[in-house]
């Protein structure tokens, strides 16, 4: 149990345009989702925190106008990339937290590598 | 204080050999400690975790111990194998505020055989 996709797993796109990342908890119902990005050897840094039927809340210097988060459903959110650029490219992650878990524990996606030419 | 300081940044060990890895927190509100492993291009995956009522936890080869008093955690792996090369996260959380995890800066394991 407890498992989380994203899709897709890799992507390659040219300068300028955007590219939507999906996220889904496959056999659980997420109340709060959680994107992630990470670059080489380095930590997790947290983007935003989305909540099912809400706006998300963005950490401090990240742009929520290039990072639209779209939490849709109780097990989908999507993070857009709008007009993205080289130093965008990084490898972007989601988790959930179980609804149903009481201790809120995280489970996270594999992980989308995002190339920006 | 909402930082997890984490130590060592990267470890050698010997097949069969102990890893030790120890994290360290300030804020006492923190009340549910996991530890994640990531391989690489891979999403972390819940190792173990561990909550301030007790002071040691063990699942297989993996066991936590927690010192409230020193506001300190450790992961030990026994027998440490080749396959368990990877990076290890401590992180920790306050429950009631969605699950939100602070982690700490990551340990590279590296088993030789």
């Amino acid at each position: 149990g407890a498992v989380v996709s994203q899709h897709p797993s890799r992507v390659i796109c040219k300068s300028g345009t955007s590219v939507k990342i999906e996220c889904r908890s496959l056999d659980f119902q997420a109340t709060t989702m959680f994107w992630y990005r990470q670059f080489p050897k380095q930590s997790l840094m947290l983007m935003a925190t989305s909540n099912e039927g809400s706006k998300a809340t963005y950490e401090q210097g990240v742009e929520k106008d290039k990072f639209l988060i779209n939490h849709a459903s109780l097990t989908l959110s999507t993070l857009t990339v709008t007009s993205a650029h080289p130093e965008d490219s990084s490898f972007y992650i989601c988790s959930a937290t179980n609804r149903d878990n009481i201790q809120e524990t995280q489970y996270f996606g594999p992980g989308t590598r995002l190339l920006v030419l | 204080q909402q930082q997890v300081k984490q130590s060592p940044q990267s470890l050698i060990v010997q097949k069969g050999g102990i890893s030790i890895i120890n994290c360290a927190y300030e804020n006492t509100a923190f009340d549910y400690f996991p530890w994640y492993q990531q391989f690489p291009g891979k999403g972390p995956a819940l190792l173990i975790a561990i909550r301030p009522d007790v002071s040691e936890k063990k699942e297989g080869r993996f066991t936590i111990s927690f010192n409230k008093s020193a506001k300190q955690f450790s992961l030990h792996i026994m027998d440490s194998q080749p396959g368990d090369s990877a990076t290890y996260f401590c992180a920790a959380s306050i429950r009631g505020q969605g699950g939100k995890l602070i982690f700490g800066q990551g340990t590279e394991l590296s088993v030789k055989p």
